[in-house]
């Protein structure tokens, strides 16, 4: 069974990190593309980076400089390193392969 | 940077309409268009991938089309399951959504 499961998800103050981490399991063969994708309560879908095959990685805008996306292929595992937090990366972060697979979300608090 | 944008943000529609939701790019993004369904709670759904292909396992009153910067989803025949909020997305390099268009009845 394919399956995408997020972990790593909290409360965490303002200015703290936060490292999300996404189990992948059940593919045979290996990705093009591995993404990070957010929303905010009751906000639309706001894509937040990816990761492709061959290392190359994206970021939006609102996350540039202090989020980053990494894999690891031995693990099976998407990770993303969340730095800087603020309070407008309060959001469900979801991962997704090649967009069709997706997990079931991991929620991040930012608060004081 | 690209910016999706979706039309109308909300639609009324009744079982059985015929449903169309347009997304524009403000550049052209050739055919790396997706369409998503989302329920209250759930992950999104890929329906519609590279402009017009139909994703495996969705009904074939979804379609896509378009080209450049304007895309549409049909839906030819609304079904009660299909009431949720739709989101076009640009996936080549970059990711980004359409900000969402809500069906309800």
């Amino acid at each position: 069974e394919v399956q995408l499961v997020e972990s790593g998800g909290g409360l965490v103050q303002p200015g703290g990190s936060l490292r999300l981490s996404c189990a992948v399991s059940g593919f045979t063969g290996s990705y093009n593309y591995m993404s990070w994708v957010r929303q905010a309560p009751g906000k639309g879908l706001e894509w937040v980076s990816v990761l492709f095959s061959g290392g190359s990685t994206y970021y939006a805008d609102s996350v540039k400089g202090r989020f980053t996306i990494s894999g690891d292929s031995a693990k099976n595992t998407l990770n993303l390193q969340m730095n800087s937090l603020r309070a407008e990366d309060t959001a469900v972060y979801y991962c997704a392969r090649e967009y069709k697979y997706w997990g079931q979300g991991t929620l991040v608090t930012v608060s004081s | 940077d690209i910016q999706m944008t979706q039309s109308p943000s909300t639609l009324s529609a009744s079982v059985g309409d015929r449903v169309t939701i347009t997304c524009r790019a403000s550049q052209s993004i050739s055919s790396w268009l997706a369409w998503y369904q989302q329920k209250p709670g759930k992950a999104p759904r890929l329906l519609i991938y590279k402009t017009s292909s139909l994703e495996g396992g969705v009904p074939s009153r979804f379609s896509g089309s378009g080209s450049g910067t304007e895309f549409t989803l049909t839906i030819s025949s609304v079904q009660p399951d299909d009431f949720a909020t739709y989101y076009c997305q640009r996936y080549d390099s970059y990711g980004t959504f359409g900000q969402g268009t809500k069906v309800e009845i």
